[in-house]
C-alpha cells in the first residue's frame, strides 16, 4: 500500500516552454502533497507544501509564478515548471501524506521525475 | 530551526566490511521523528526506518541496524557484512512534532559505494 506515482518519469524540452508532472497517490488520499527539488548529488530541497483544494505553501526563494502547484484533487497534485530555463533542469520529486496513514508523520515518496531543459 | 549533519559525504568499503553512517540533528521540538532513507542510481526514495523521539531503543533489521541517542542527538545507521546492492546515496531526515504540514528536513546525503 501507499504507492505514489509521477509522470513523466524523464522529460526533455526547449527552453521557454512549460512542463508539467503529475503526482499521483494511487491507493490512499493524500490530504498533503510535497514537491522537492534535487540537483545532482546534493540533497533533497523542500520546494512546496500542498493541501487539496487550497494554495500551495512555499519556502522561501521559490518563485511561486515559476513553480505552478495545484492540489485539486485527494489523489493529484500538479507542478508545472513555466517557461523553463536550463537551469531549471533537475530530479523533481512528490511525497504524499495521508493524516491516518501517517500517524507516525511518514512520507510516502513517488520515483521522481528528471527534467532536462535544453 | 531544524537541521541535520551528515559529516561523512562519500564511504567506500569492499564488501563484507561493517559501514556506520552518521546523523546528528539539531531541532528545538521534543517531540520529532528521525528517518532514514535510501537512494538507488534509479533515483527513488526507499523507507529504511523511521524512530520517534520518545523511543530510543535501538533496532536492528537483518544487517542493519540504528542506535538512537538523545543525548548526543545522533542517529547512526549501520549496514553490517556490506554488499554491493547496498551502493547508494542514504539520507538521514528529520521531521518535527506531528502535523498535517509539518516538513522533512534532509541531511545532505553520504554515496556509499561498496566494492566487490
Amino acid at each position: 500500500g501507499a504507492v505514489v506515482s509521477q509522470h513523466p518519469s524523464r522529460v526533455i524540452c526547449k527552453s521557454g516552454t512549460s512542463v508539467k508532472i503529475e503526482c499521483r497517490s494511487l491507493d490512499f488520499q493524500a490530504t498533503t502533497m510535497f514537491w522537492y527539488r534535487q540537483f545532482p548529488k546534493k540533497s533533497l530541497m523542500l520546494m512546496a507544501t500542498s493541501n487539496e483544494g487550497s494554495k500551495a505553501t512555499y519556502e522561501q526563494g521559490v518563485e511561486k509564478d515559476k513553480f505552478l502547484i495545484n492540489h485539486a484533487s485527494l489523489t493529484l497534485s500538479t507542478l508545472t515548471v513555466t517557461s523553463a530555463h536550463p537551469e531549471d533542469s533537475s530530479f523533481y520529486i512528490c511525497s504524499a501524506r495521508e493524516w491516518l496513514l501517517s500517524s507516525y508523520n511518514e512520507q510516502f515518496f513517488g520515483p521522481g521525475t528528471r527534467l532536462t531543459v535544453l | 530551526a531544524q537541521k541535520v549533519t551528515q559529516a561523512q559525504t562519500e564511504i567506500s568499503v569492499v564488501e563484507k566490511e561493517d559501514v556506520t553512517l552518521d546523523c546528528v540533528y539539531e531541532t528545538r521540538d521534543t517531540t520529532y521523528y528521525l528517518f532514514w532513507y535510501k537512494q538507488p542510481p534509479s533515483g527513488e526514495l526507499v523507507f529504511l526506518i523511521r524512530r520517534n523521539s520518545f523511543d530510543e531503543q535501538n533496532e536492528i533489521s537483518g544487517r542493519y541496524s540504528w542506535n538512537f541517542q538523545k543525548s548526543t542527538s545522533s542517529f547512526n545507521f549501520t549496514i553490517t557484512a556490506s554488499q554491493v546492492v547496498d551502493s547508494a546515496v542514504y539520507f538521514c531526515a528529520l521531521s518535527d512534532r506531528d502535523g498535517a504540514n509539518s516538513k522533512l528536513t534532509f541531511g545532505k546525503g553520504i554515496t556509499l559505494s561498496v566494492r566487490p
